[in-house]
């Protein structure tokens, strides 16, 4: 059980593109979904906490007019990485929970921009 | 500032042996703590959760809090090449429900 999956699992894109990441939790209705950011050999650096239907909260520092999040249901979340640029290139990394405590990570999806 | 440490390694073992892995957090109020395992490329797994003092085991594993002294640790019985990877800590403090995660700390199990 608890079964998050992503998609892409990699997108290369040219920089200027918006690129559309997909997270779906698969046998649980998630309540709230995260996402996250890494950078090699760095840690998970949290982006924003997506509650179903209602706005994301965004971290400090992360621009969410860059990083558009859309929670429309309790199995998807949506993250899309507008006018990319090659310093988006990471890994993103959604995971999802559906009470107080742990949260069930997604495979991940590798960014390129060129 | 809320912030979880854990001293980056790499941590060296011999197969066989028990691995230790220590992170401390800035939160005294903070509930609940999870280690998570993170091959190279791939994203975490769930490995421990703990919420109350006192050791909690699970199979090889066992984690450890001490919330008076803010902090938490994890031990690797019998170690094994394919315990090699990344260990990441994880805070979920009192308010709100983020989890804020440590640097990790890379763990090499030599054969």
């Amino acid at each position: 059980g608890a079964v998050v999956s992503q998609h892409p699992s990699r997108v290369i894109c040219k920089s200027g593109t918006s690129v559309k990441i997909e997270c779906r939790s698969l046998d649980f209705q998630a309540t709230t979904m995260f996402w996250y950011r890494q950078f090699p050999k760095q840690s998970l650096m949290l982006m924003a906490t997506s509650n179903e239907g209602s706005k994301a909260t965004y971290e400090q520092g992360v621009e969410k007019d860059k990083f558009l999040i859309n929670h429309a249901s309790l199995t998807l979340s949506t993250l899309t990485v507008t006018s990319a640029h090659p310093e988006d290139s990471s890994f993103y990394i959604c995971s999802a929970s559906y009470g107080l405590n742990e949260q069930f990570f997604g495979p991940g999806t590798r960014l390129t921009v060129l | 500032q809320k912030e979880v440490e854990q001293n980056s390694g790499p941590l060296s073992v011999p197969e066989g042996a028990i691995a230790s892995l220590n992170c401390t957090y800035s939160d005294r109020g903070s509930q609940s703590f999870f280690w998570y395992r993170q091959y190279s490329g791939k994203s975490p797994e769930l490995i421990m959760s703990i919420y109350s003092n006192g050791d909690k085991e699970d199979g090889r594993f066992t984690a450890q809090l001490n919330k008076a002294s803010q902090y938490v640790s994890l031990l690797i019985r019998d170690s094994q090449p394919s315990d090699s990877a990344t260990y990441l800590c994880a805070v979920k403090w009192n308010t709100g429900n983020q989890f804020y995660f440590g640097t990790g700390t890379s763990l090499t199990v030599i054969p």
